[in-house]
């Protein structure tokens, strides 16, 4: 497609339940990064991906936090056991080349209540 | 880590004027400074990017400057209009394969017509 496609693009899980978020990079993109964005802040490194291989994961909070693109293309980030402080909008980012031109999508927001 | 600290966190000019915002970056190793518009609802969206190998860089009514000696770097609008109203992001990197992007706290504009 043209742009970074994320959905859904609103979540509200209640405290303990298990999300997945999807990201679809653009065609053809190699890299693709998760960022985490709390209210009011800049965007946080989560975790990299290099076609199918996760090659940085350093940014994840916690071991509830996973991460996958298992053919190369999409990419699900879940979340097991939600908490209070995972709200935050989500934002999934691919470029041709890793830190060069990252297009961003448009998130997904969430709210664990 | 890297570690980017951007000032002023919000910014009120009048329809015309100029905006500046300015950044800091910790990690002498950085040597990529992508500049991210994001507006309500939206993911950062790249509107200029600089590289360490060059001083200056201008895009129509944009500019940015980059100093390594001292480790900062500038955001310049001229001729400010309503539809620049935003926050702003600025972030480093070191422009390598894998590299994350470090965004600093971000600038939110206004400006007044």
């Amino acid at each position: 497609g043209a742009g970074v496609s994320q959905s859904p693009r609103y979540k509200v899980a209640k405290r303990g339940q298990d999300v997945a978020l999807r990201c679809d990079p653009i065609s053809g993109h190699v890299s693709l990064f998760w960022y985490q964005q709390a209210l009011g802040q800049g965007p946080e490194f989560l975790t990299y991906f290099q076609n199918e291989a996760q090659l940085d994961k350093s940014g994840l909070p916690s071991d509830r936090f996973f991460a996958e693109r298992p053919e190369g293309s999409v990419s699900t980030l879940k979340i097991q056991r939600t908490q209070q402080e995972d709200s935050a909008v989500y934002l999934c980012a691919s470029s041709q080349r890793a830190a060069n031109g990252y297009t961003f999508g448009s998130g997904t927001r969430l709210t664990v209540v | 880590g890297e570690n980017v600290e951007q000032h002023p966190s919000t910014l009120s000019v009048q329809e015309g004027d100029s905006a500046v915002i300015k950044c800091t970056y910790s990690d002498s190793a950085s040597n990529y400074f992508p500049w991210y518009k994001q507006e309500l609802g939206k993911g950062p969206q790249l509107i200029i990017d600089i590289r360490s190998n060059v001083g200056e860089k201008k895009d129509q009514r944009i500019a940015v400057t980059l100093n390594k000696t001292a480790k900062h770097f500038s955001l310049h609008i001229t001729e400010t209009q309503p539809e620049d109203s935003a926050v702003y992001f600025c972030a480093a990197s070191r422009e390598t394969s894998g590299s994350r992007l470090t965004f600093g706290e971000g600038t939110q504009l206004t400006v007044n017509p």
